[in-house]
């Protein structure tokens, strides 16, 4: 069974702090794997977007790497502000499928502290 | 990108009454997607909403619980109803895009956040 895993499923941090967040997937093959940031009461937002054949993909402080051999992705989130409290859902895409069968995981719970 | 809208982003309701979400999209797309996603959870996909055709559900949803309406290629209607207390949720309206670097990539609306009492 197709299947994605974050992890941890909440974390707390100090602000300017570092943070990494993990996305195990068993999905295969697949077509994409998306990092979406959704605040709370609203619509997720894409972050990054990596085909099967990229390691890395940047978008300002946050870096996803992807580790197809493992089936592993992780977020990284630089120098953390505030405003990056909120949920982080790892989205991976399965290979000639249509968009009705994308794989949510059910996300990590970032809290940011002054 | 693409830009999504949703009415109302809110609302109280009370059970057995329904309530018709609207979503508008910025420019033409084949299909739209209808996502549930309840306190605490992450998104389920409710269904897939195609023009000018029924639209398809997920397992455990039913069109009786939750019609949807697809008039043009940028708008369409979720209705929940006989509301319950269980209804309560966000409900998110999805379009898919291929990105600049030809990615395809799911873009949400803002959402709209229903409790029924």
């Amino acid at each position: 069974k197709n299947q994605v895993e974050q992890s941890p499923q909440s974390l707390i941090i100090l602000e300017g702090k570092n943070c990494t967040l993990q996305c195990n997937y068993t999905v295969s093959p697949f077509s994409n794997l998306r990092w979406y940031k959704q605040d709370t009461g609203r619509g997720p937002v894409s972050l990054t977007i990596m085909t099967f054949s990229e390691n890395t993909k940047s978008n300002g402080r946050y870096t996803a790497t992807l580790d197809a051999d493992t089936k592993q992705s992780s977020l990284h989130i630089t120098a953390s502000q505030l405003s990056d409290s909120a949920s982080y859902i790892c989205v991976v895409s399965p290979a000639y499928s249509s968009a009705s069968k994308i794989i949510f995981g059910s996300g990590t719970r970032l809290s940011i502290r002054p | 990108s693409a830009v999504i809208s949703q009415k109302p982003s809110r609302d109280i309701c009370q059970r057995g009454t329904s309530l018709t979400i609207q979503c508008q999209v910025d420019s033409q797309v084949t299909m739209m997607f209808w996502y549930r996603q309840q306190p605490g959870q992450s998104l389920t996909l409710i269904a897939t909403a195609n023009q000018g055709s029924e639209a398809t559900y997920e397992s455990g949803f039913v069109i009786d619980k939750f019609p949807i309406s697809r008039p043009n290629l940028t708008f369409s209607t979720l209705t929940v109803s006989n509301m319950s207390p269980e209804d309560s949720s966000i409900y998110l309206c999805s379009v898919e895009r291929t990105s600049g670097m030809g990615t395809d990539t799911q873009y949400f609306g803002p959402g709209t956040r229903l409790t029924v009492l």
